[in-house]
């Protein structure tokens, strides 16, 4: 079974600073990785994702990910953070059950932005 | 949120009572999904449907059961609530299975339930 592990619950950067959220994951085929994003009482948005060919990805809202298969993980980063960045992040990786695929969640970070 | 309906969006209901979460989309996607969030705990799959008629279990579906009658209805249902079960319940639809490019899950906006 496939797994996905965030690093940091909470993560708290100033306005301006780089933005690094941590995912590692445990895969025994090639995985398919995902960055999905909470805004408060909404539901989860996609940010990006990684699937074949270039292993840097790049997503909505100047975030990026790149997928290190020595080092089995999908890091989300974002040079600058913006106070609208404030939300909470969760990486996923498919798995396979069976006949079909299902996307399992890691537990989130949630992202704070101080001005 | 386009194209996925939930409802009803909040509820609380006594221990014993059944629930029944709705998801409607209007996208005519196969795949059908229901997770709870509950923090420290991320997402997790409660069934999935992948046609009508066709559904299995996620990995907590204790307690749960659903049903596919149409395309695009996707019924969670809690037969005997317990306080265990209060969370926020989300559905997803894909278009098909993984890894194509088209086939990511879009989410609806959630639907809070507390157990009293």
């Amino acid at each position: 079974a496939q797994s996905v592990t965030q690093l940091g619950s909470h993560v708290s950067v100033s306005e301006g600073a780089l933005v690094l959220l941590r995912c590692n994951y445990s895969s025994s085929v090639p995985p398919y990785l995902f960055w999905y994003v909470q805004y408060p009482n909404q539901g989860l948005q996609l940010l990006l994702k990684y699937t074949t060919g270039a292993t840097l990805v790049k997503g909505i809202n100047g975030f990026e990910a790149e997928f290190k298969k020595s080092e089995t993980s999908f890091h989300l980063t974002k040079p600058s953070a913006h106070m609208s960045d404030a939300a909470e992040y969760f990486c996923a990786v498919i798995h396979s059950g069976g006949s079909n695929y299902k996307l399992t969640f890691g537990k989130g970070t949630l992202l704070t932005v101080n001005p | 949120d386009a194209g996925i309906t939930q409802s009803p969006r909040h509820k609380v209901t006594e221990t014993g009572t059944p629930v029944t979460l709705r998801c409607h989309q209007t996208e005519n996607h196969r795949y059908m999904y229901w997770y709870r969030q509950d923090p420290g705990h991320g997402l997790r799959l409660i069934h999935y449907s992948y046609g009508v008629k066709d559904t299995d279990k996620g990995e907590v579906s204790d307690g749960y059961s659903v049903s596919r009658s149409k395309t695009e209805d996707f019924l969670l249902t809690l037969e005997s609530a317990t306080s265990s079960q209060t969370s926020v319940y989300f559905c997803a639809i894909s278009a098909g299975q993984y890894p194509t490019g088209a086939n990511v899950l879009t989410f609806g906006a959630g639907s809070r339930l507390t157990v009293l």
